[in-house]
C-alpha cells in the first residue's frame, strides 16, 4: 500500500533562517506531489506541485521553493523565513491517472 | 476558473442533531468531487467521494450527492457525534495532472 511521511512535524525557527521540509512517497511510481499552506484559521493554500523528477509548477510567487531531485522526495525550502510564513505545511500525493490525492500528516512552522 | 464554494463556519450543533454542509462548484468539465475532514492538529484525510452525476459517497454515517443540475455536492450526516468535531473541505478534481481545487473548509464544533 501506499504511504506518505512528511517531517519535521513540529519546528520553531527565527526569522531570516533556512528551512527545509521533506516529503517521501513509498508504494508508487511517479506520482504527482504537492505542498499547500494552511495558516491559522483558513483555508488550503497550494504552494507548488510536480508530475516529474525536476517539474515544479508554482502556485504563488514568495520566498518559498521546492525541489523533486527524486521520483517520490518532494522537499520544501526557503533561504530567509518571514513571520509570514508560519503555518501547517501539508504534502500530498496523487497517482498517475487517478483523481484522489492523499495527504501527509503535516508539519507545524512558527517563525518567530 | 474552476472553484468551490462551501457555507461559511463556524458550524455548532448539538450532540445528535442533524448536519448538512453545503458545497456547491463551477468547472469546465466533468470534476470529480470529494469530501475531506481534518481534525485538530492533523493532516487532511479523504472521507467521500463521487465521480459521476447522481453518485453517492458515504462513510462514517456521512453522505453527499453528486448532483449535476444544481452544481452541488452538500455533505450530510443523519445524527452527529462530539468525535465529528473537524473542519471540512469540499474539493473537485479535473482529469490529468491538474490539482484539486478546495474550498475554504468549514469547521464543524458538536457540543454534548
Amino acid at each position: 500500500s501506499q504511504t506518505i511521511h512528511q517531517w519535521p512535524a513540529t519546528l520553531v525557527q527565527p526569522v531570516g533562517s533556512p528551512l527545509s521540509l521533506e516529503c517521501t512517497v513509498e508504494g508508487t511510481s511517479n506520482p504527482n506531489l504537492y505542498w499547500y499552506r494552511q495558516a491559522a484559521g483558513r483555508g488550503l493554500q497550494l504552494l507548488f506541485y510536480s508530475v516529474g523528477i525536476g517539474q515544479i509548477s508554482s502556485e504563488v510567487p514568495q520566498n518559498l521553493s521546492a525541489s523533486r531531485p527524486q521520483d517520490r522526495q518532494f522537499i520544501l525550502s526557503s533561504k530567509k523565513l518571514l513571520l509570514s510564513d508560519s503555518g501547517f505545511y501539508l504534502c500530498a500525493w496523487r497517482g498517475t491517472g487517478g483523481n484522489t490525492i492523499y495527504f501527509g500528516e503535516g508539519s507545524w512552522l512558527t517563525v518567530v | 476558473g474552476d472553484s468551490v464554494t462551501q457555507m461559511e463556519g463556524p458550524v455548532t450543533l448539538s450532540e445528535e442533531a442533524f448536519l448538512t454542509i453545503n458545497c456547491t462548484y463551477t468547472a469546465t468539465g466533468y470534476p470529480s468531487l470529494f469530501w475531506y475532514v481534518q481534525y485538530p492538529g492533523e493532516g487532511l484525510q479523504l472521507l467521500l467521494k463521487a465521480t459521476k452525476a447522481d453518485d453517492k459517497g458515504s462513510n462514517k454515517g456521512f453522505e453527499a450527492t453528486y448532483r449535476k443540475e444544481t452544481t452541488s455536492f452538500h455533505l450530510e450526516k443523519g445524527s452527529v457525534q462530539v468525535s465529528d468535531s473537524a473542519v471540512y473541505f469540499c474539493a473537485l478534481s479535473l482529469s490529468g495532472n491538474t490539482p484539486l481545487v478546495f474550498g475554504k473548509g468549514t469547521r464543524l464544533s458538536v457540543i454534548a
